[in-house]
């Protein structure tokens, strides 16, 4: 099992920024996926989460409304659309897939590296 | 559910036995409480899930119990590559929250 994070960059506070997640080794479709995030010498904070098919998304009330969580089930690939970045969300963000066969995220069995999103003007 | 792990930092030497605790806010039901460790450079791992069946290829020298509000994380021998950071992680209630972690260093 593989998980690759790309897209983090540094953004101006109100941008925005595109995170993918290339997955191999495991069957994309049957496990929900999730975006965890760990803020400079901070704790952890799942983020968001997405059914396997696609048919239902998941977020932590610090993001909704202005993150959004899909996935590419021909590619294995799971994105995190994040726009009207604040400096709070400054983090090592992690692509994860659960653990489960549940629709929603519930623990995470796989993660990637992470990649970096910081957010200053 | 807020989860509080202790103690913050725990100092050992190889060969000594580790006891990381994760105390819950509110009871955890059916026991969904997870371990990760965390090493720089490296992908989180899981170590335990429903909190205290290991995940597929983890040593038996990490072991996890507890039920309710209490769980612990045991590593009974520690070894140089177990020196990281370990945090908890409930998935009984949304959102899944985590502990703040426990640092094992190097005495």
């Amino acid at each position: 099992v593989q998980l690759v994070e790309s897209g983090g960059n540094l953004v101006q506070p109100g941008g925005s920024l595109r995170l993918s997640c290339a997955t191999s080794g495991f069957t994309f479709i049957n496990y929900a996926m999730s975006w965890v995030r760990q803020a400079p010498g901070k704790g952890l904070e799942w983020v968001s989460g997405i059914s396997g098919n696609g048919g239902s998304t998941f977020y932590a009330d610090s993001v909704k409304g202005r993150f959004s969580i899909t996935r590419d089930n021909s590619e294995n690939t799971v994105f995190l659309q994040m726009n009207s970045l604040r400096d709070e969300d400054t983090a090592i963000y992690y692509c994860a897939k659960d653990g489960t066969w549940r629709e929603a995220p519930a623990f995470f069995n796989y993660w990637g590296q992470g990649t970096l999103v910081t957010v200053s003007s | 559910i807020v989860l509080t792990q202790s103690p913050g930092t725990l100092s050992l030497s190889p060969g000594e036995r580790a006891t990381l605790s994760c105390r819950a806010s509110h009871s955890i039901s059916s026991n969904q409480l997870v371990w990760y460790q965390f090493q720089p450079g490296q992908a989180p791992r899981l170590l335990i899930y429903s909190a205290s069946t290991r995940a597929t290829g983890i040593p038996d020298r990490f072991s996890g119990s507890g039920s309710g509000t209490d769980f612990t994380l045991t590593i009974s021998r520690l070894e140089p590559e177990d020196f990281a950071v370990y945090y908890c992680q409930q998935y009984a209630i949304s959102p899944k929250t985590f502990g703040q972690g426990t640092k094992v260093e190097i005495k």
